[in-house]
């Protein structure tokens, strides 16, 4: 059974500093993972999408890795604004065949003007 | 290009009723998923449907159900509701499906169980 932690589970940092957001797994048996973030009451926006055969993405000032054989992720957030406080989700797929993916309970960022 | 639609936003109900959820996904998009969101437990997968069959069922008990139509709009269902089951419901479309693709998703769907 997959399960996903987030570290931290919240974070306040000041306007302009550069972020790196946790996020391990336990089965690395996964295809593809997705960052996510969600503002209060809302959807969720993806962000990211790591597929199998990449190890990073980049879109503007956000780039995330993924470490298949160790069960982890990162998502680097770079010169941060206050527009980036939210909840940052990390969900990898299920396990080959499973049709789901599994999310963790996120990382609580705030960004201080 | 909509994005995907679900209505309605916000709904009150007490225990014992039933309530009809509806998603409609991003046109051409096959796959749609729900998820099940609470302080305490966290994003939590309901189940997936692609091509109006549904793939892979989470944890959850038979009250929760749903269906897919032929032009992959879908519904999911919550009979005879208990407080626990108050939520907020999101539903995700994706072009080939979960675990294949990536996920968008809507605003989602405010259950209040009183």
């Amino acid at each position: 059974k997959q399960e996903v932690t987030q570290i931290p589970a919240a974070l306040s940092v000041p306007e302009g500093e550069n972020l790196v957001l946790n996020c391990s797994f336990t089965d690395s048996a996964i295809y593809n993972l997705q960052w996510f973030r969600q503002d209060p009451g809302k959807g969720l926006t993806s962000l990211l999408l790591i597929q199998s055969s990449q190890r990073e993405q980049t879109s503007g000032r956000l780039n995330a890795s993924l470490d298949k054989s160790s069960g982890r992720s990162t998502l680097y957030i770079a010169a941060s604004q206050p527009g980036d406080s939210a909840t940052y989700l990390c969900a990898p797929d299920g396990t080959s065949g499973t049709y789901k993916y599994i999310f963790g309970t996120g990382t609580r960022l705030k960004v201080l003007a | 290009k909509a994005g995907v639609t679900q209505t309605p936003r916000y709904l009150i109900k007490t225990r014992g009723q039933q309530v009809t959820l509806s998603c409609s996904p991003i046109s051409g998009h096959r796959s749609v998923s729900w998820y099940q969101q609470t302080p305490g437990q966290g994003l939590q997968f309901l189940f997936e449907y692609f091509s109006e069959t549904q793939r892979n069922k989470g944890n959850f008990p038979g009250r929760f159900s749903g269906r897919q139509f032929s032009n992959s709009r879908s519904e999911m269902n919550v009979s005879t509701l208990e407080l626990g089951d108050s939520a907020l419901y999101l539903c995700a479309s994706s072009l080939l499906g979960v675990s294949t693709g990536e996920l968008f998703f809507g605003e989602g769907s405010r259950l209040t169980v009183l």
